[in-house]
């Protein structure tokens, strides 16, 4: 089946450093994918939508320039955090949808987790 | 405003009884119904859909659109049916497809 991975699965870095999270789709192509924030027991928040060769679509409240988004490949979607800061300690998880599967179908990486110090 | 409600946070069951996990949506249009579960220390995965009809690992899911649910049975809980389900909408909202995931509700299957 259809696989999302995402890179690092955890990450801790200082206050004021930037952090790049990767997430890949290792069999299928998608033109669309989604990055999520998740609180400990709390459910998927939607940060932005991602599309192949434009500019992401951000959901209110999610300051871009703070959580950059690139997605450059049909494989490939990053998400930089940018100055981060202690508040910004989630976990981060992205999603991809294959559009040309039989049936449309959004399949989730395994999350990475942020501390920031 | 779209909105995905499911009441119960935390629902315990001991095995061998019959599961309903509620889902109530309010939703523009008519969106596609899905059921994601979170296993232990796993990815979120796709459980069922509601225009596929089919029964996955035992559960089932009726959309009904009078109601605008679409509440998730099986009929014995297992053991190993013991996760985080989230009720999730796809459709139009916020100026784009997207899914709206519900607060989720944790099913604890008990011996």
């Amino acid at each position: 089946g259809a696989v999302v991975s995402q890179h690092p699965s955890w990450v801790i870095c200082k206050s004021g450093t930037s952090v790049k999270i990767e997430c890949r789709s290792l069999d299928f192509q998608a033109t669309t994918m989604f990055w999520y924030r998740q609180f400990p027991k709390q459910s998927l928040m939607l940060m932005a939508t991602s599309n192949e060769g434009s500019k992401a679509t951000y959901e209110q409240g999610v300051e871009k320039d703070k959580f950059l988004i690139n997605h450059a490949s049909l494989t490939l979607s990053t998400l930089t955090v940018t100055s981060a800061h202690p508040e910004d300690s989630s976990f981060y998880i992205c999603s991809a949808r294959d559009s040309l599967g039989q049936q449309e179908t959004q399949y989730f990486g395994p999350g990475t987790r942020l501390l920031v110090l | 405003a779209q909105r995905v409600t499911q009441p119960e946070k935390l629902l315990s069951v001991f095995k061998g009884a019959p599961v309903e996990l509620k889902c109530n949506y309010s939703y523009s249009g008519s969106p596609e119904l899905f059921w994601y579960v979170q296993y232990s220390r796993q990815r979120l995965q796709l459980l069922l859909r509601h225009i596929s009809r089919e029964s996955i690992k035992g559960f089932t899911a009726d959309l009904n659109k009078g109601e605008t649910s679409f509440h998730l049975k099986k009929p014995f809980a297992q053991e190993e049916d013991s996760a985080m389900y989230y009720c999730a909408p796809w459709g139009v909202t916020g100026g784009g497809n997207k899914l709206t995931f519900g607060t989720g509700t944790q099913l604890k299957v008990e011996l």
